[in-house]
């Protein structure tokens, strides 16, 4: 458990309005990853962070902001939802340290439907 | 750039039987390997990892997995599947730029009776 927590859990908003997800880790960790999970993709990378104020785009980073003003917590946000971005929604870290280079933890997920 | 293959959308083996899922990747140099489990309604959890060393590496729920440079492979075993083992299995490689991992499509294993 590498105390990461997402909220909310479930959320189902209409299409055109901004939403935001939240990922809170306790351990004090700097680098911070936004994934969306869709059936026959995998994980894809949204966007991600390496330290506070610092972030960088992923592989489909259209459509989405990410923010993070403090280490503790990564926000990720849809400014005007659309229905592609219905979708299961992955917060992870990586932990920092000798032998744990690339090796992510995952949040329990957010499930997003946007109608 | 990097990619990972998961040749198998579906897999179904009998409890007992043994079960391999194949992973093949495209990096340049040594990779950093994993593999990842998902039950149904829960978020990813690591089995297992390749950094360097030994290529036959043991992870945790009896699972192990071998690289293998000269084929690009990086394929998960068991050698007797449980039911609970039914889940989806991710492999994953490390890029290097931003601490970043490459996932493949998945494989997702039913367990019969």
């Amino acid at each position: 458990d590498a105390g990461i927590t997402q909220s909310p859990r479930h959320k189902v908003t209409e299409t055109g309005t901004p939403v935001t997800l939240r990922c809170h880790q306790t351990e004090n960790h700097r680098y911070m990853y936004w994934y969306r999970q869709d059936p026959g993709h995998g994980l894809r990378l949204i966007h991600y962070s390496y330290g506070v104020k610092d972030t960088d785009k992923g592989e489909v980073s259209d459509g989405y902001s990410v923010s993070r003003s403090k280490t503790e917590d990564f926000l990720l946000t849809l400014e005007s939802a659309t229905s592609s971005q219905t979708s299961v929604y992955f917060c992870a870290i990586t932990r920092s340290g000798q032998g744990f280079a690339y090796e992510q933890y995952f949040g329990p997920g957010t499930r997003l439907t946007v109608t | 750039a990097q990619s990972v293959t998961q040749p198998d959308i579906h897999i179904t083996v009998s409890e007992g039987a043994s079960l391999e899922l194949r992973c093949n990747y495209s990096y340049g140099a040594t990779p950093y390997l994993f593999w990842y489990v998902q039950s149904p309604g829960q978020g990813l959890q690591l089995l297992l990892k390749y950094f360097s060393g030994d290529t036959l590496v043991q992870g945790i729920k009896g699972f192990e997995a071998e690289f293998k440079r000269s084929q690009s492979s990086f394929n998960l075993r068991k050698p007797s599947v449980h039911w609970s083992d039914a889940a989806e299995y991710f492999c994953a490689v490390g890029a290097v730029v931003g601490n970043k991992l490459v996932f493949g499509s998945g494989t997702i294993l039913r367990v019969k009776s």
